[in-house]
């Protein structure tokens, strides 16, 4: 079955020091893998996609997240965290097999919180 | 660009009532989805349309849900008979036409109560 797992509940990081968001996903066939953010009350924003190519994939707001297909991940991360950046985030996947099926699984969501 | 709206932003309602919620994607956006979302959980896929076509539905998606969009722009999701277990954030989004890994766009969502 198709799965993406996200093992902490919650990352706490000070502002300026770097943040990593951790994914894993399950799937059969080469994956689309994205990252979503979503603020309290509001839908989910698109941050960043993965499709082919290139590992690491630069997204909005100077995130960037790093594919690795021998671990299955798809990590999170940005240099320097901000108090802005504190949020949910949610990774997902969509599976590649250009059928008529868009839909999207997504993790449980990871709440960063950043002190300032 | 004004976004994917959703409305009511909530409601609360009474088990055993009927409610419709609405979703207005992005107006050259063809696909439609709708997606719920529970306390702690990450969103979970019901249904699909591409243009007024409604090409998937999940199993989550009783008999009790229907969704429409008959002239493939707007969208409803109508809950017949809620139930308690109903409560949740149901969110709707679209995407353009093209490939499938083309990002979805969320609307706020309408967060149901039903008491």
């Amino acid at each position: 079955a198709q799965s993406v797992a996200q093992p902490e509940d919650q990352v706490n990081v000070a502002e300026g020091n770097p943040l990593t968001v951790k994914c894993t996903y399950s799937v059969s066939g080469n994956p689309y893998l994205f990252w979503y953010v979503q603020y309290p009350n509001r839908g989910l924003q698109f941050l960043l996609k993965y499709i082919t190519g290139d590992n690491l994939v630069k997204g909005s707001y100077g995130f960037e997240a790093e594919f690795n297909k021998s671990q299955t991940s798809f990590h999170l991360k940005k240099p320097s965290a901000l108090v802005s950046d504190s949020a949910l985030y949610f990774c997902a996947v969509r599976l590649n097999y250009g059928g008529a099926t868009n839909k999207l699984i997504f993790g449980t969501g990871t709440l960063l919180a950043v002190q300032p | 660009d004004t976004g994917v709206s959703q409305d009511p932003r909530h409601k609360i309602t009474k088990r055993g009532q009927n409610v419709t919620f609405r979703c207005d994607p992005i107006s050259e956006h063809n696909r439609l989805y709708w997606y719920r979302q529970t306390l702690g959980q990450g969103p979970e896929f019901l249904t699909y349309f591409q243009n007024e076509a409604q090409l998937e539905k999940s199993r989550l998606l009783s008999d009790r849900f229907s969704a429409e969009r008959p002239k493939g722009s707007f969208s409803t999701l109508e809950i017949q008979r809620t139930e308690q277990g109903d409560s949740a954030m149901y969110l709707c989004a679209s995407s353009p036409a093209g490939p499938d890994n083309s990002p979805l766009h969320f609307g706020n969502g309408t967060r149901l109560t039903v008491t």
